[in-house]
């Protein structure tokens, strides 16, 4: 079975500090996608990023990045220099990538980040 | 990228009725699943819904509850029969593209359903 734990349920920073949000997984299959969305207040779910679980590189997009590390199931999310339009629930995601199951996420409990002017 | 709406965006419903939500994608995708996400909740696979055959259900849901169709590769409906107040939440359509186009994974906008 597949867990996806996001220890943090809340975060709160002022704006300009650098956030980290962790996300710990567990599955026993070999080929997986790991994802990140954005739950604005709006309600919409925003698509982040995807990894596969084959591509441990870091991956930088403006001011979010990415750790991705097998060795410790991780696969976390900082977002640098936050900004109030942060603000959101951020939730992390696992997919399986092969067999009956592929496709099907089980996302973690979601952390609550609120970037204070 | 995927393109997907839902019908209806929100909707408040009375206690025993049935609602249907419907989810179009603007291209032919290879998987199209459902997820509900109560108040203040994460999300919950409902189903997958499979093109032309019955719907694969995951524990805790049932068809009698919540029938899906996917009559095409871009469109499917799911029906919240016989509502509870405890059936209020937000009821995402969701779809992977594996066909080399986008391979990923992506969400409408959700329908909000309310019961009263």
């Amino acid at each position: 079975a597949q867990k996806v734990t996001q220890a943090q349920t809340e975060i709160s920073v002022v704006e300009k500090e650098d956030v980290t949000l962790d996300c710990v997984y567990e599955t026993r299959d070999t080929t997986y996608y790991l994802f990140w969305y954005k739950q604005p207040p709006s309600g919409e779910l925003v698509f982040l990023i995807r990894r596969n679980s084959f591509d441990e590189q870091n991956e930088i997009s403006g001011r979010y990045s990415w750790n991705f590390q097998k060795s410790t199931s991780s696969f976390n999310f900082t977002i640098t220099a936050s900004q109030v339009v942060d603000s959101a629930v951020y939730f992390c995601a696992l997919s399986e990538g092969e067999g009956t199951n592929a496709g099907k996420s089980t996302f973690g409990d979601g952390t609550t980040l609120t970037v204070k002017p | 990228s995927a393109v997907i709406s839902q019908k209806p965006s929100r909707d408040i419903c009375q206690r025993g009725t049935s609602l249907t939500i419907q989810c179009q994608v603007d291209s032919q995708v290879t998987m199209m699943f459902w997820y509900r996400q109560q108040p203040g909740q994460s999300l919950t696979l409902i189903a997958t819904a499979n093109q032309g055959s019955e719907a694969t259900y995951e524990s805790g849901f049932v068809i009698d509850k919540f029938p899906i169709s996917r009559p095409n590769l871009t469109f499917s409906t799911l029906t919240v029969s016989n509502m509870s107040p405890e059936d209020s939440s937000i009821y995402l359509c969701s779809v992977e593209d594996f066909s080399g186009r986008t391979d990923t994974q992506y969400f409408g906008p959700g329908t909000r359903l309310t019961v009263l």
